[in-house]
């Protein structure tokens, strides 16, 4: 049973830029999560989706956005990039009680 | 502000020694995650602790929760190099089975030999 996947593993971009992450969840799973996770930081909570929607959100502004697909996987994009979006962006998927990550997608902002 | 502080951040201790790693969050919840990250890679789960008084052992790491105190420690039994990593705690604050995390900073722990 494969786990939780994200492309592309890296990924280089210049300011103002927009950007794609992709998340499928694992085999079951029908909620995900996306985390930010700067350096020497604890993850932070993006936002989650849940059939479809996005059910909860963390405190990030709108050029955060996302898309949840009906196979359950989902896209993460990022307007407008700063160099402070720079950061390892985490997927997480659900099941019963326990929230596993994926290994997640290390974005440059330069 | 929901608020979740580990100490020690940092924590460098001799192979064999025995060590506790604190997590105190701000708000009522019963369900605490740990896990670990190492260098440049994701985030594995050790323990989902889900009620007052849970205690989860899992080789030389034990993990327990006190809801009343909203306090959680990870305690290292006998430390080895293989448990060098930074570990993480986290508090699932809006409801059981949100699944919203909030995390601590982390505690890089570094043994040595």
């Amino acid at each position: 049973d494969a786990g939780v996947t994200q492309s592309p593993t890296h990924l280089i971009k210049t300011r103002g830029q927009q950007v794609t992450l992709r998340c499928s969840p694992k085999s079951g799973h029908d909620t995900v999560s996306w985390y930010q996770q700067a350096l020497g930081q604890g993850p932070q909570f993006i936002f989650q989706y849940y059939e479809e929607e996005e059910r909860q959100r963390g405190n990030f502004p709108d050029r955060f956005s996302g898309h949840q697909f009906p196979n359950y996987s989902s896209e993460l994009n990022v307007n407008a990039l700063l160099l402070g979006d720079s950061a390892l962006y985490l997927c997480a998927s659900s099941f019963s009680s326990t929230q596993y990550f994926g290994p997640g997608t290390r974005l440059t902002v330069l | 502000e929901l608020k979740v502080e580990q100490n020690p951040l940092f924590l460098s201790m001799q192979e064999g020694k025995n060590y506790t790693i604190y997590c105190n969050y701000s708000t009522t919840s019963d369900r605490l995650y740990w896990y670990r990250q190492d260098p440049g890679k994701s985030l594995e789960s050790l323990f989902v602790l889900l009620s007052n008084g849970a205690v989860k052992q899992e080789g030389r790491l034990m993990a327990s929760l006190d809801t009343k105190a909203r306090l959680s420690t990870l305690h290292i039994t006998a430390a080895v190099h293989d448990l060098s990593a930074t570990y993480f705690c986290a508090v699932d604050y809006s409801g059981a089975g949100s699944y919203q995390l909030t995390f601590g900073k982390g505690t890089k722990l570094s043994v040595i030999p």
